[in-house]
This record gives C-alpha cells, structure tokens and sequence, in this order.
C-alpha cells in the first residue's frame, strides 16, 4: 500500500514570496490533515478537510495561508507572502475517518525554510 | 499553554535495558492518547494507543499506562534496542473528531 506522497520534500524562499506545498493522501482516506512542525515543537494542526470540506481550520492563519482539497483526493497548502516565522516541516496526514479512533498516516513532509 | 508536556527532552539508554518515556497532560477531558515515533527526515509513524477506559495497553516490546487520576502516560520500550533510537511523541484528543494535541517530543537514544 503506497503511504502519504508530499512534494516538494525541500523549498527556500525568501520572505514575503509565495509558495505551495502538495499532498497525496492514502486511497481512500476521506480525512486529510495538514501539520506544521517548527524545530523542536510537536506539529501542530493547521487545517483538517473530511473529503473536500474543511472540519478545522481554526490555527489556520488565514490572512496567508490557504488550503484546498479538490475532488477530496489531494490536497494542496499555500503560503502567501511567507514570512520568517513560517519556516518548520510542513506535514501531511490522512485516515480513514475522524469518528473512530484511527490513527493517522504521515508522509515525509516538506522542509520549508524561509530566508 | 502546552496541554500535554514530555519534560524530558532526551532520554539515553543501554540496548537491552527498559526505556521509560513520560507524558502529562492538563485536560481531563482527552479520552485518548497516542505515541508516535519519528526518525530524521521522515513523518511520525503510529505506535500505540490506549483509551482512556483503560490503564495499559501493550503491544510486543511496547506498553504504555495510563494514569488518570494523575494525568499520566507512560511508555515503556522492553527490551531497547538501537533501531528504536528516534523521537518520540505524545499525542492526546478529547473526544470523537477533536485534533489531536501534541507533545514537544521526546528524544530517546539506544546505545549498543
């Protein structure tokens, strides 16, 4: 079974650009979950979709960060314009569904640094 | 406010002897917790679980115990070995479709 596809696995910019971030999840897992990691924390949870809609974007910034998950299969993160603090892993997950206890599937993640 | 906290920042132990990684958490209301492990340049992968109606679950070299009255996970790797050398993480939730909260991670090291 193929796991969590993320690409890039590696990006810099520089600050104030634009950059996005591509996740394919497991076949089919209706939820799919995108993480931030900064150096020395756990992830935390910036958008979670079940299929194509969004069920938790509250640590969203949303004033440049956007996210989209077409057709409920993959899924894509933006970042526009980056600032220094966005540099950490950006983090891919899926599962089956959020009403049981499932546990979640990670992919590789992409490094972002921002300079 | 870290809701749930790993206070051990790294951990070194022999191959072969017991690892213990700790985890506390403020909120009585997370039903469930996770432990997910994570080598360099890889996502976290799943451990182990327990539900919060129980008090131990236990999985091959892998138990983790719970402790509600005092908001207490643990879990125990016996025995270490070197392959288990990774960061590792506490996860809680509170309730069905709630995110999970993490922990900052625990870094364990298995000596030969």
């Amino acid at each position: 079974e193929a796991g969590v596809a993320q690409s890039p696995r590696y990006k810099i910019i520089e600050k104030r650009q634009s950059v996005a971030f591509w996740c394919n999840p497991i076949s089919g897992h209706a939820t799919l979950y995108w993480y931030q990691q900064i150096l020395g924390q756990g992830p935390k949870l910036l958008i979670q979709f079940q299929n194509n809609g969004v069920v938790d974007d509250s640590q969203l910034p949303k004033d440049r960060f956007s996210a989209e998950r077409l057709k409920g299969v993959d899924s894509t993160l933006k970042i526009q314009p980056a600032k220094l603090e966005d540099s950490a892993v950006y983090l891919c997950a899926s599962s089956l569904a959020t009403h049981v206890y499932n546990e979640q599937f990670f992919g590789p993640g992409t490094r972002l640094t921002v300079l | 406010d870290q809701q749930v906290k790993q206070n051990s920042p790294s951990l070194s132990v022999q191959e072969g002897r017991i690892s213990i990684l700790n985890c506390d958490y403020t909120n009585s209301m997370f039903d469930y917790f996770l432990w997910y492990k994570k080598y360099p340049a890889e996502g976290p992968t799943f451990l182990i679980s327990i539900s919060s109606i129980k008090d131990k679950n236990e999985d091959g070299r892998f138990t983790v115990f719970l402790n509600k009255s005092a908001k207490h996970l643990s879990l125990h790797i016996v025995p270490s070995q070197p392959g288990d050398s990774a960061v590792y993480f506490c996860a809680a939730r509170a309730g069905n479709n709630r995110k999970l909260i993490w922990g900052l991670g625990t870094s364990l090291a298995v000596n030969p």
